[in-house]
């Protein structure tokens, strides 16, 4: 079955850094593209960060731009989000979600990770 | 940017018809896709497209949309469809995705 398995949260200071890693197993790794979306305590899902199946575009919200990079290596079926710069509103679950797209105007996310907790506080 | 706008609370007596509503320009463009999310579990997918659902979830779930509004309905709603909902769609020039804010779904 497909499992996405988030790894790498915890406890940060504010500015340093941390790398969120997404293990995949049960389907083909490099046919989907990969997106990070994050929940922070008490609220709502916000879309982070996606990249394609074959690594060639990614994509970020705005408030990570410049701070977030999103990558992939196919050959080892991971995802990774490294995150610099932290600041206290990143403090979030991180989820790895897969995406589908069905057409160019139906996409949606039909796998999660059960999440990982990033805590960035001093 | 663009947004996507849900009321934050719902409620609907057992075995009622409910509505959750999703607007936003993204929605003249792009479908909505809706998660199901309980206290302390990752977002289930629940419906997407033009009302498609995943294996496993009840046909009690559709969708409709009209315009910059998509609807959830939940038909004969039961308990264990007392969760927090999400709306989402691909927005702007298609690059980047959007979240509405949640409805929390009480079932009396």
């Amino acid at each position: 079955q497909v499992q996405l398995v988030e790894s790498g949260g915890g406890v940060v200071q504010p500015g340093r850094s941390l790398r969120l890693s997404c293990t995949a197993s049960g389907f083909t790794f490099r046919t989907y593209g990969i997106h990070w979306v994050r929940q922070a305590p008490g609220k709502g899902l916000e879309w982070v960060a996606g990249i394609w199946n074959d690594g060639s575009k990614t994509h970020y919200t705005e408030s990570v731009k410049g701070r977030f990079t999103i990558s992939r290596d196919n050959s080892k079926n991971t995802a990774w989000l490294q995150m610099n710069s932290l600041r206290a509103e990143d403090t979030a679950v991180y989820y790895c979600v897969r995406d589908v797209w069905e057409t160019t105007v139906t996409t949606f996310f039909d796998s999660w990770g059960q999440g990982t907790l990033v805590t960035v506080s001093s | 940017s663009s947004e996507l706008t849900q009321d934050p609370a719902v409620s609907v007596a057992l075995g009622q018809t409910v509505r959750i509503t999703c607007q936003g320009d993204s929605l003249r463009t792009y479908y909505a896709s809706w998660y199901q999310q309980k206290p302390g579990q990752a977002p289930v997918l629940v419906i997407y497209g033009e009302s498609n659902r995943p294996l496993g979830i009840p046909d009690r779930f559709s969708v409709s949309t009209s315009g910059n509004t998509a609807s959830l309905t939940i038909t004969g709603a039961q308990a264990e469809d007392e969760a927090d909902y999400y709306c989402n769609s691909r927005e702007g020039s298609g690059d980047h995705w959007v979240f509405g804010g949640g409805t929390k779904l009480t079932v009396l």
